[in-house]
């Protein structure tokens, strides 16, 4: 039972450059959410999903598209890089009834 | 406007000094409150949820306690394995699947 991992473990960008980031659960979760954390920011969500095949807005989602084509993936993608995206990325999936959020490892993204 | 204020920000303890944390929380209702640990580099991990004013829960030296208001978290008699960043989170009863996050607060037990 690996919980949730995400690839890559870390990414180097130039401005402009796309890129996908891939989420994966092995615990049968419904929902999944990205974050991102920034020093002094704490996490803040991105995009989540409650389902396969359903997407929604979290807080900062400008910039970054998400699809959850299977239950237990969840991608997101970065279209034209720039540095304000430079940030920890954070997975994670909860289920009911406690929605509790298990995270993955993370993965840290520079663009420069 | 739901909102989590965690103090303080920082705290330095030696090893075997026992002390507290602290989340307080704004929201219209509250659903659930999670504690949660983040190593450098790392994911943060779940370490407890708490549904009701008066309700406990321990893990070692972690003890999580919460009000109307706020939660605490109680480290006795801490050890070095300890220092890490604490994060409490949030879940409002209107937010659905959402929870709202603190910026943490940064614990360095030294020998």
């Amino acid at each position: 039972n690996a919980g949730v991992t995400q690839t890559p473990k870390f990414r180097v960008l130039k401005t402009g450059q796309s890129m996908t980031l891939l989420c994966a659960q092995d615990m049968n979760h419904e929902y999944m959410y990205w974050y991102r954390q920034d020093p002094g920011m704490g996490l803040r969500l991105i995009h989540y999903s409650v389902g396969e095949g359903t997407t929604a807005k979290g807080e900062v989602p400008d910039g970054y598209n998400v699809s959850r084509l299977k239950k237990q993936n969840f991608l997101l993608g970065l279209e034209s890089a720039a540095p304000s995206q430079t940030s920890v990325y954070f997975c994670a999936s909860s289920t009911y009834p406690t929605y509790e959020q298990y995270f993955g490892p993370g993965t840290r993204l520079t663009v420069t | 406007e739901d909102q989590v204020t965690q103090s303080p920000e920082a705290l330095r303890l030696q090893e075997g000094e026992s002390s507290s944390l602290n989340c307080s929380y704004t929201v219209s209702g509250l659903r659930g409150l999670f504690w949660y640990r983040q190593d450098p580099g790392k994911g943060p991990e779940f370490l407890f949820t708490l549904y009701s004013a008066g309700e406990e829960k321990e893990k070692e030296r972690l003890k999580a306690t919460l009000t109307k208001k706020e939660s605490f978290l109680h480290i006795t008699a801490p050890k070095p394995e300890d220092s890490a960043t604490y994060l409490c989170a949030v879940h409002p009863m209107d937010s659905s699947y959402k929870l709202i996050f603190g910026s943490g607060t940064r614990l360095l037990v030294r020998p």
